[in-house]
């Protein structure tokens, strides 16, 4: 069972496009990452989301957590091929004050074609 | 400086032979993390390290999987014996304090094979 689905799982899109890509769970989660993953590459961390309701904007990309710290989505305006990468969501909860265990979801592709 | 360290970036093994995978996390990074990542499964935990102490092994599949971390420096991630199944891309992974407000920082990964 995935704690963290998302959708859609690829997406192909033209140069100059917007596109939205979804995280979404049954549980709640005291703070929520983004991170973009090349091929033959680990994740890079693009943002960290910790309040519900929070928006944070990286240049063209948008990144919301849901009110209830459930969900999250990442907006991406005026695609470019450079955001071609696998977008991975990552969910992350709390043993007390600290560190407990961080749920991937297994990624939208995202394809910009020129 | 030098990020995440893995090694190797590459193995083909036979079933039944040991792996054993290597990191060498960035200096001064109190957590490390093994990942496994497959098109099935994704981004999968499988142990944390905080100050060398392994915290949370309950990602580790079965007893054929082990990890150690002697030093703050060095840890590794042993297979014995490795099976078909096991085939998949093995990340590690280190952080500061490991906050989810700070970064976590993944090596480039070790591509298993085992036929």
């Amino acid at each position: 069972t995935q704690l963290l689905e998302q959708s859609p799982q690829f997406l192909s899109i033209q140069e100059g496009e917007n596109l939205t890509v979804y995280c979404n769970s049954s549980s709640v989660f005291s703070s929520l990452q983004w991170y973009r993953q090349e091929p033959g590459e680990g994740p890079v961390l693009l943002v960290t989301v910790v309040t519900g309701g929070e928006v944070k904007k990286l240049k063209r990309l948008t990144f919301q957590f849901g009110d209830a710290r459930k969900d999250s989505s990442l907006h991406i305006t005026a695609a470019q091929t450079g955001d071609t990468g696998l977008y991975l969501c990552a969910g992350a909860t709390r043993r007390g004050s600290t560190l407990g265990r961080l749920y991937f979801g297994r990624g939208t592709q995202l394809t910009v074609w020129p | 400086d030098a990020g995440v360290i893995q090694s190797p970036r590459h193995e083909v093994t036979e079933m039944g032979q040991e792996v054993t995978l290597r990191c060498k996390p960035i200096s001064g990074h109190d957590y490390l993390f093994w990942y496994r990542q497959t098109m099935m499964r994704g981004l999968e935990l499988l142990i944390y390290f905080n100050n060398n102490v392994p915290i949370d092994d309950s990602g580790m599949p079965e007893d054929r999987f082990s990890a150690k971390m002697p030093n703050a420096s060095f840890s590794t991630l042993k297979i014995q014996p490795s099976e078909p199944r096991d085939s998949a891309v093995y990340f590690c992974a280190s952080s500061f304090k490991g906050l989810w407000g700070n970064t976590i920082y993944f090596g480039e990964g070790s591509w298993l094979t085992v036929v």
